[in-house]
């Protein structure tokens, strides 16, 4: 059983286009969360959701939304992508929003803007 | 505001030596403090965290850390390094004040040579 999976895994597209990256928990937590990590590997987180409300906004591209149909997923769609979106997005959820509480990751996207 | 330093990007070690992966932060308020770990391909995995209990924290796969107010740190330890320790790993903090969120640090790779 995947705690927190992530669909497509690998998304390869052309400058321009939008797409989407969906994320599902099946832990029961009420907080789910959208990293980035670059080619650096630095993480920095871009959304946090609590129980489908928008807790976290960081300064992001407004081509990027974030959506949360219910308590377990958090989707994110990007419009009119650009070369400097490629990197990873990882999907993250912990149990309350609390940031000393643990959070649990997804396998990541790994997105690729040709 | 809050921060995370992590000195260097790689450090090789042989397999059996001590493993020692350092962490220093900055953070104005009494912070919260983690080790992640990342395996090639994979999202990240929570290793030990310190939330103010013990300032010595056991964590998984034989790894501890212990939090020095003093010196703001929270160096990674573990006695015996192995090949499947081979990985990235992240330091990061938050603290409990509004608006908080987890702020890694630039990540560290770990090698392990046979």
């Amino acid at each position: 059983d995947t705690a927190v999976s992530q669909t497509p895994k690998y998304l390869v597209t052309q400058m321009g286009n939008d797409k989407s990256i969906k994320c599902e928990q099946n832990l029961g937590h009420d907080t789910m969360y959208w990293y980035k990590q670059d080619s650096k590997k630095f993480l920095k987180i871009m959304f946090s959701y609590n129980n489908k409300e928008l807790i976290i906004n960081e300064t992001v591209p407004n081509r990027f939304s974030p959506k949360s149909p219910d308590k377990a997923h958090l989707n994110l769609h990007i419009n009119s992508l650009e070369l400097g979106d490629s990197a990873v997005y990882f999907c993250a959820s912990s149990q309350i929003a609390v940031t000393r509480e643990t959070q649990y990751f997804g396998p990541g996207t790994r997105l690729l803007v040709l | 505001a809050q921060s995370v330093t992590q000195l260097g990007s790689h450090v090789s070690v042989s397999e059996g030596a001590l493993v020692l992966l350092r962490c220093n932060y900055s953070s104005s308020v009494p912070p919260y403090l983690f080790w992640y770990v990342q395996y090639p391909n994979q999202g990240l995995q929570l290793l030990l965290k310190y939330t103010s209990a013990a300032t010595l924290v056991k964590g998984i796969n034989g790894f501890e850390a212990e939090f020095k107010k003093s010196e703001t740190s929270f160096h990674l330890t573990k006695p015996s390094a192995h090949m499947r320790d081979a990985a990235e790993y992240f330091c990061a903090v938050t603290h409990t004040g509004a608006n908080s969120k987890l702020t890694f640090g630039k990540g560290i790779t770990l090698s392990v040579r046979p």
